[in-house]
C-alpha cells in the first residue's frame, strides 16, 4: 500500500524559533497533500491543501504567514511553523492523495510539536 | 453545509461484546465518499473503509461491518466480539466531490475502550 512518512516524529523547540516538518510519499507520487492539526482529545482540523508546484490553499482561520507550506515535488511537502509559541504545540499530521480530487488519503504517522 | 457528527464521545465495553459506533453526515452533494479511520494511541491513522454515495451495500470485513443508509444519512460501524486491541479513537469522515481536492471533513471521533 501507499506509505507516507513524516519527519521528525517529535520535536521540542523554544518559543520564537521556527520548525520544519517534512511529509514524504515513499512509493507513489502525490498530486495533493494535506496538513492537519490535532489537539489532545480532539478531531483532526484541516489546515491547508497543497498541490505540487502551486500555492497552498489555507482553511479559514489558519495564518498563512505562520504556517508556511511548500510542495516542491510530487513526493515532498513541508510545513514550517514560524516563530513558534506554546499555543502552537500540537500533533501535526500530513496526508497524501494519488490524484487531484482523488478520495483516498494516506496518512503519515504524525509529528508531535512541543514549544517551550 | 457539510458536517459529520459522531454523537458518542466515549464508549466502554467488555471484551467480546459487540459495539456500534454511530456516524451521521450532512452534505448537499449527490456524489460523496464516506470513510472510517482508526487512531490507536500511537497516533497514526489507520484506514478502515471507504464507501461512495452510490453504493449502499453493507460491507463486512472480519469482525468489522458497516451499515450505510442514505435515507438517514448514517454510516454506522459495528465491531463484533470486540477485543482489547480495538481500543482506539475512531473517526468517521466525509469527502465531497464538489471539493475537487478530496479534502476530508472529520467527525469529532469516538473513543472506544475495550476492557478485558
Amino acid at each position: 500500500g501507499a506509505v507516507v512518512s513524516q519527519h521528525p516524529s517529535r520535536v521540542i523547540c523554544k518559543s520564537g524559533t521556527s520548525v520544519k516538518i517534512e511529509c514524504r510519499s515513499l512509493d507513489f507520487q502525490a498530486t495533493t497533500m494535506f496538513w492537519y492539526r490535532q489537539f489532545p482529545k480532539q478531531s483532526l482540523m484541516l489546515m491547508a491543501t497543497s498541490n505540487e508546484g502551486s500555492k497552498a490553499t489555507y482553511e479559514q482561520g489558519v495564518e498563512k504567514d505562520k504556517f508556511l507550506i511548500n510542495h516542491a515535488s510530487l513526493t515532498l511537502s513541508t510545513l514550517t511553523v514560524t516563530s513558534a509559541h506554546p499555543e502552537d504545540s500540537s500533533f501535526y499530521i500530513c496526508s497524501a492523495s494519488l490524484t487531484s480530487g482523488g478520495y483516498e488519503q494516506y496518512f503519515g504517522p504524525g509529528t508531535r510539536l512541543t514549544v517551550t | 453545509a457539510q458536517k459529520v457528527t459522531q454523537a458518542q464521545t466515549e464508549i466502554s465495553v467488555v471484551e467480546k461484546e459487540d459495539v456500534t459506533l454511530d456516524c451521521v453526515y450532512e452534505t448537499r452533494d449527490t456524489t460523496y465518499y464516506l470513510f472510517w479511520y482508526k487512531q490507536p494511541p500511537s497516533g497514526e491513522l489507520v484506514f478502515l473503509i471507504r464507501r461512495n454515495s452510490f453504493d449502499e451495500q453493507n460491507e463486512i470485513s472480519g469482525r468489522y461491518s458497516w451499515n450505510f443508509q442514505k435515507s438517514t444519512s448514517s454510516f454506522n460501524f459495528t465491531i463484533t466480539a470486540s477485543q482489547v486491541v480495538d481500543s482506539a479513537v475512531y473517526f468517521c469522515a466525509l469527502s465531497e466531490r464538489s471539493s475537487n481536492t478530496g479534502k476530508l471533513i472529520f467527525g469529532q471521533g469516538t473513543t472506544l475502550q475495550v476492557k478485558p
